[in-house]
C-alpha cells in the first residue's frame, strides 16, 4: 500500500496520560499535514510541515501539543497530560510541493477516559 | 479568509434516484475547491477538484460538481444513488497558492441513500 498510513488506529487512555501518534506520508511527498476532526465535524487544521520544517500551527495546538517530522520523513504528534476534550480522529494527510490536493490517511481514534 | 457552508447536514435518497449535496464557498481569491468522501472507519478519500480549469468537474464513482462563481456554490451531483454512496461528504476549499496551506473543510453532509 503506497497510501498514507497511521499507527495506531484506535488508542484508549486516561487523563492526564500522554501519547503519541505516527504518520508515515506518501515516500515522495514532502509536505505533510495533521488534522483534528471531532464528532460531527469536517477535519480542522493543526499543523503543516515542509520537509522537516514545521511552517504553520494552528491555534488549536496548545502547548500540550507537539508535532516533529525530524528527517522530513513521518511524523509524530504528541499530546501530554490529555485531557478528555482531545477525543478525537487526528489525521494526517500529505502532498507534494507542486500539488494542492492532500491524501489522507485512515486516522488516529483518540478516547481519553 | 475562507470559508466552506455545506448547506446540509442530511441527506437521504432511495437508491437509483439522484443526488444533490449542496456546498457554498466564501473566499477573497480565486480558490480550488474539494469534495471529499468519508466512509465509516476510512480515511478521507479525494472525490474531485476545481482548480480554474472547467467549470465542471467530473469525479470517481459517477459524481460532478460545478463550480459557479455568481452564486459562489459548488455542488455535488450524482444521477443515481448507489447503496455504496453511504458516506459523509465534506466540501473543502484550498488556500490561497502563498502562504497557508491549511485546508477549510465545511461540516459535513451525511448522505443515507434508501434501498
Amino acid at each position: 500500500d503506497t497510501g498514507v498510513s497511521q499507527d495506531p488506529r484506535h488508542k484508549i487512555t486516561k487523563r492526564g496520560q500522554n501519547v503519541t501518534f505516527r504518520c508515515d506520508p506518501i515516500s515522495e511527498h514532502n509536505r505533510l499535514y495533521w488534522y483534528r476532526q471531532t464528532l460531527g465535524q469536517g477535519p480542522e487544521f493543526l499543523t503543516y510541515f515542509q520537509n522537516e520544517a514545521q511552517l504553520e500551527k494552528s491555534r488549536l495546538l496548545s502547548d500540550r501539543f507537539s508535532a516533529e517530522r525530524p528527517k522530513g520523513s513521518f511524523s509524530t504528534l504528541e499530546i501530554q497530560r490529555t485531557e478528555q476534550g482531545d477525543s478525537a480522529m487526528y489525521l494526517c494527510a500529505s502532498s507534494r510541493d507542486t500539488q494542492e490536493t492532500q491524501y489522507f490517511g485512515p486516522g488516529t481514534r483518540l478516547l481519553v477516559l | 479568509a475562507q470559508s466552506v457552508t455545506q448547506l446540509d447536514s442530511h441527506v437521504s435518497v432511495s437508491e437509483g434516484t439522484p443526488v444533490l449535496l449542496r456546498c457554498n464557498y466564501s473566499s477573497s481569491y480565486s480558490p480550488s475547491l474539494f469534495w471529499y468522501v468519508q466512509h465509516p472507519n476510512k480515511g478521507l478519500q479525494l472525490l474531485l477538484k476545481y482548480t480554474s480549469a472547467a467549470t465542471l468537474v467530473k469525479g470517481i464513482n459517477g459524481f460532478e460538481a460545478e463550480f459557479k462563481k455568481s452564486e459562489t456554490s459548488f455542488h455535488l451531483t450524482k444521477p443515481s444513488a448507489h447503496m455504496s454512496d453511504a458516506a459523509e461528504y465534506f466540501c473543502v476549499v484550498s488556500p490561497p497558492r502563498t502562504g497557508r496551506r491549511a485546508l477549510t473543510f465545511g461540516s459535513g453532509t451525511r448522505l443515507q441513500v434508501q434501498p
